[in-house]
């Protein structure tokens, strides 16, 4: 199993682009999470899904969108690049009965100038 | 005030001392608790999971939780260079999602 996967590892925006960050998992997990982690700080939640077709936003979703169509694949859409959406990003799965027990991806590492 | 609150370190133990890693939260009704670490420049790995007051053991890790003072607390023994990472203490409620402190840096030094 390769677990979780995300693409790119690196990426440099101006401000104003678009870009979708790439998600997936081969753990058939319904659950699924986009965090973002600031230099020296936690992981801050954007938006999550409990499954195909299901989303809802978590603690800061704003300059965000998500779409989850299949199991495997929860991309996250960035759309008018700011500055302060640089940042680290992990996406995570977790399987229905453990809440806890999240399984993270490598990291996008953005920057946006 | 902070939902998860850790002291951000950093916090240098040597080598085969025991590290003492402390975390509070402010929700009463938390019931999951947990410690990722996370290397530096790498995703965070879940290490420890607790869910009732006292003591869990896994090696040389031991978790404790007091939820009447809504503290949790990471022990290693025998702390190794190879332990040297940010800790990340989580915590969940009834809605499933984790919340994240802010991580507290060890560095064992050999």
């Amino acid at each position: 199993n390769a677990g979780v996967t995300q693409t790119p590892k690196f990426r440099i925006l101006k401000i104003g682009q678009s870009m979708t960050l790439q998600c997936a998992q081969d753990m058939n997990h319904n659950y699924m999470y986009w965090y973002r982690q600031d230099p020296g700080m936690g992981l801050k939640l954007i938006y999550y899904s409990v499954g195909a077709g299901i989303t809802d936003k978590g603690e800061v979703p704003n300059g965000y969108n998500v779409s989850r169509s299949t199991t495997e694949d929860f991309p996250l859409r960035l759309e008018l690049a700011a500055p302060s959406q640089t940042s680290v990003y992990f996406c995570a799965s977790r399987s229905k009965d453990r809440s806890g027990e999240q399984y993270f991806g490598p990291g996008t590492r953005l920057t946006v100038t | 005030q902070k939902e998860v609150e850790q002291n951000s370190g950093p916090l240098s133990v040597p080598e085969g001392a025991i590290a003492s890693l402390n975390c509070t939260y402010s929700d009463r009704g938390s019931q999951s608790f947990f410690w990722y670490r996370q290397y530096s420049g790498k995703s965070p790995e879940l290490i420890m999971s607790i869910y009732s007051n006292g003591d869990q053991e896994d090696g040389r890790f031991t978790a404790q939780l007091n939820k009447a003072s809504q503290y949790v607390s990471l022990l290693i023994r025998d702390s190794q260079p190879s332990d040297s990472a940010t800790y990340l203490c989580a915590v969940s409620g009834n809605t499933g999602k984790l919340i994240f402190g802010q991580g507290t840096t060890l560095q064992v030094k050999p």
